[in-house]
């Protein structure tokens, strides 16, 4: 079993919809989370981070932690196709900055 | 400057050939990290460096590749005798110490075939 489950999707919706990412984990131990979004052929690209449990909003994204389920969901408001990209969870234990990702969500948005 | 600049884009070696790639963070930026990602996406974190010291090797396998972060020249990742199984893209990314733990910023790749 993986320390970290993100369904790969694909996913498309409509433009204009709200967008809801999930990813599941198994390391209680786990502080930070974050979100990448990748683009075909690019390096991830930090979305959001969060320590410890809570919601955190940054213009159309909202990131979500629940540790006591171990579960974090990233929401995407008023999707629009440029937000067509791979997405990725990634979260840490430690102070060493290692990363563990998710498998990533392919998400389409369609015009 | 502002990106993690990596080379080369694409490499192609023949099995039992050596491949090396090169990372440069962005100015400022005492934490290099390395990691592998296969079959699209699964990201392997390899090795990270604080400056010039390994900072963390836990993901590093034990043959075959080895990584270095020497003062003033580009950080890099060299793996001899590479196997059909070590292609992949080879992602670098580098961080400020104070924000290790929030995230940081990678660079485009390095796409290792090997053949």
């Amino acid at each position: 079993q993986k320390e970290v489950e993100q369904d790969p999707g694909p996913l498309s919706v409509p433009e204009g919809a709200i967008v809801s990412l999930n990813c599941t984990y198994s390391n209680s131990a786990f502080q930070y989370f974050m979100w990448y979004r990748q683009y075909s052929r690019k390096g991830p690209e930090l979305l959001m981070y969060t320590y410890s449990s809570g919601n955190k909003e940054d213009g159309r994204f909202t990131a979500q932690v629940d540790k006591s389920s171990k579960y974090i969901s990233l929401f995407i408001r008023d999707s629009q196709p440029s937000d067509s990209a791979t997405y990725l969870c990634a979260m840490s234990a430690s102070n060493t900055g290692k990363l563990i990702f998710g498998q990533g969500t392919t998400l389409q948005v369609k015009p | 400057g502002e990106e993690v600049a990596q080379t080369p884009k694409h490499l192609v070696r023949g099995e039992g050939q050596k491949a090396k790639l090169y990372c440069a963070p962005i100015k400022g930026h005492s934490y290099v990290f390395w990691y592998q990602q296969v079959l699209k996406n699964e990201f392997k974190f390899l090795i990270s460096f604080q400056n010039e010291n390994v900072f963390d090797e836990t993901g590093m396998p034990k043959e075959r590749f080895s990584a270095k972060c020497l003062p003033n020249s580009p950080c890099s990742l060299e793996i001899q005798a590479t196997k059909l199984e070590d292609s992949a893209v080879y992602f670098c990314a580098s961080s400020q110490e104070t924000v290790i733990n929030y995230g940081y910023t990678f660079g485009s790749g390095t796409r290792l075939t090997v053949v």
